[in-house]
């Protein structure tokens, strides 16, 4: 089973700043099925990158995602009010075949 | 507009059971695979279950294999989980969740999630 691993667990950064999220797995996936998501409290997740690089839907190009083999990184350029909340990433695993979601990253206004 | 609108969740005691539907609408259903996700209180995301469009091929996460079983109705374009032996630690909300394409493995619509509470 692949494990994800995020880091940080909490980051603390001001409006306007750059975050920059980081998502290690235990063994090499493919980009194709990594994908990041945005939670924010008291909704469901929202697909925010997949592909490991390809932004989803409506979502602004101050999102973009980057990486490959164990290393994956989710970069929000300029950080809006709107953009504070947790980030997951996931991917699926072929031996067992499982969707598998890290710990999740809490993005929070300092 | 894509919609999923998840249903069948409640409080229920330690040992029963629990089936979870899921109503889509807004795009062909047998084309995509699907998912259920859920989100113990305070925690993070796991996916429990998956099913082919077709419903010929099947996954579920340990915790749950032996106990949920995934199907759904294509003629119905609803998506079901039969929960049985519910623990404690099954306490979660649960999302419906529809897979993005052939090419990726993410999931790019969920619906709004139905809490299943096991408790005596």
């Amino acid at each position: 089973e692949i494990v994800l691993t995020q880091s940080p667990g909490t980051l603390s950064l001001s409006p306007g700043e750059r975050a920059t999220l980081s998502c290690r797995a235990s063994q090499s996936v493919s980009s194709s099925n990594l994908a990041w998501y945005q939670q924010k409290p008291g909704q469901a997740p929202r697909l925010v990158i997949y592909g490991a690089s390809t932004r989803a839907t409506g979502i602004p190009d101050r999102f973009s995602g980057s990486g490959s083999g164990t290393d994956f990184t989710l970069t929000i350029s300029r950080l809006e009010p709107e953009d504070f909340a947790v980030y997951y990433c996931q991917t699926f695993g072929i031996s067992p075949p499982l969707y598998s979601f890290g710990q999740g990253t809490m993005l929070e206004i300092k | 507009e894509v919609q999923l609108l998840e249903s069948g969740g409640g409080l229920v005691q330690p040992g029963g059971s629990l089936r979870l539907s899921c109503a889509a609408s807004g795009f062909t259903f047998n084309n995509y695979d699907m998912g259920w996700v859920r989100q113990a209180p305070g925690k993070g995301l796991e996916c429990v279950s998956a099913i082919s469009g077709g419903g010929g091929s099947t996954l579920y996460a340990d915790s749950v294999k032996g106990r949920f079983t995934i199907s759904r109705d294509n003629s119905k374009k609803t998506l079901f989980l039969q929960m049985n032996s519910l623990t404690v630690e099954d306490t979660a909300l649960y999302y419906c969740a529809k897979r993005s394409d052939s090419s990726t493995r993410s999931f790019d619509y969920w619906g709004q999630g139905t809490l299943v509470t096991v408790s005596s």
